[in-house]
């Protein structure tokens, strides 16, 4: 069974562009989570999508958007970046809303920005 | 508001010895579920073990178990038997009632002298 896969893999974006990150999750696998991890702050929660509905929501500002689609692969989109949103983005998926943590990681995608 | 503190931020072990990270939580919840998640330099997440906070026995996966101290809030990870495969970076994370997002420690870096 094929992992929870994330393109692009790395990507390098200049200050005030927008990106567009795609997740998709493992086969049957129905809720996809994302999270941004920096040196600094760490692996911090960004939001979670479950049948095309976004269900919890980390506390970003509404620069990072996401979205799901009915065949549960999911987007993320960073508008107008800053040079504080470089990180590695990582997506998650688990089989239903609320697995208890069993979450399945992607390798992520880089993003440096600058 | 729920966080997770991992204050080792290295930690090194002799291959085939036995090494404990360790990490506190605090939370006003008595539902939740704790787990240690393992990072290797690949960057792909893996869950290593799973606590429910309402069973009493703490959780075992083969060479890995945890000592969970519900009344002080502590969750330390016993890894015994080290291997070079070990070495990686180790997350504890919390999440309430069922799951949703995952709250995340700092990490501990884990290496293994061979």
């Amino acid at each position: 069974k094929a992992g929870v896969t994330q393109t692009p893999r790395y990507l390098i974006k200049t200050r005030g562009q927008q990106v567009t990150l795609s997740c998709s999750p493992i086969s049957g696998h129905r809720s996809v989570s994302w999270y941004q991890q920096t040196p600094g702050q760490g692996l911090q929660f960004l939001f979670e999508y479950f049948s095309e509905t976004q269900r919890n929501k980390g506390n970003f500002p509404g620069r990072f958007s996401g979205r799901q689609f009915s065949n549960s692969r999911s987007e993320m989109n960073v508008s107008t970046l800053e040079l504080g949103d470089s990180a590695l983005y990582l997506c998650a998926s688990s089989l239903g809303y609320r697995s208890a943590g069993e979450l399945f990681f992607g390798e992520g995608s880089r993003l440096t920005v600058l | 508001a729920q966080t997770v503190t991992q204050s080792q931020p290295e930690m090194s072990v002799q291959e085939a010895e036995t090494v404990t990270l360790s990490c506190t939580y605090d939370t006003s919840e008595s539902d939740y579920y704790l787990f240690w998640y393992k990072q290797p330099p690949s960057r792909q997440m893996i869950l290593v073990i799973r606590q429910e906070a309402y069973k009493q026995q703490n959780a075992t996966e083969n060479r890995f178990s945890v000592n969970f101290q519900k009344a002080a809030k502590s969750f330390s990870l016993k890894i015994s038997d080290s291997q070079l495969g070990d070495a990686a970076m180790y997350f504890c994370a919390y999440t309430e009632n069922q799951g949703g997002k995952l709250i995340f420690g700092q990490g501990t870096e884990l290496s293994v002298k061979p």
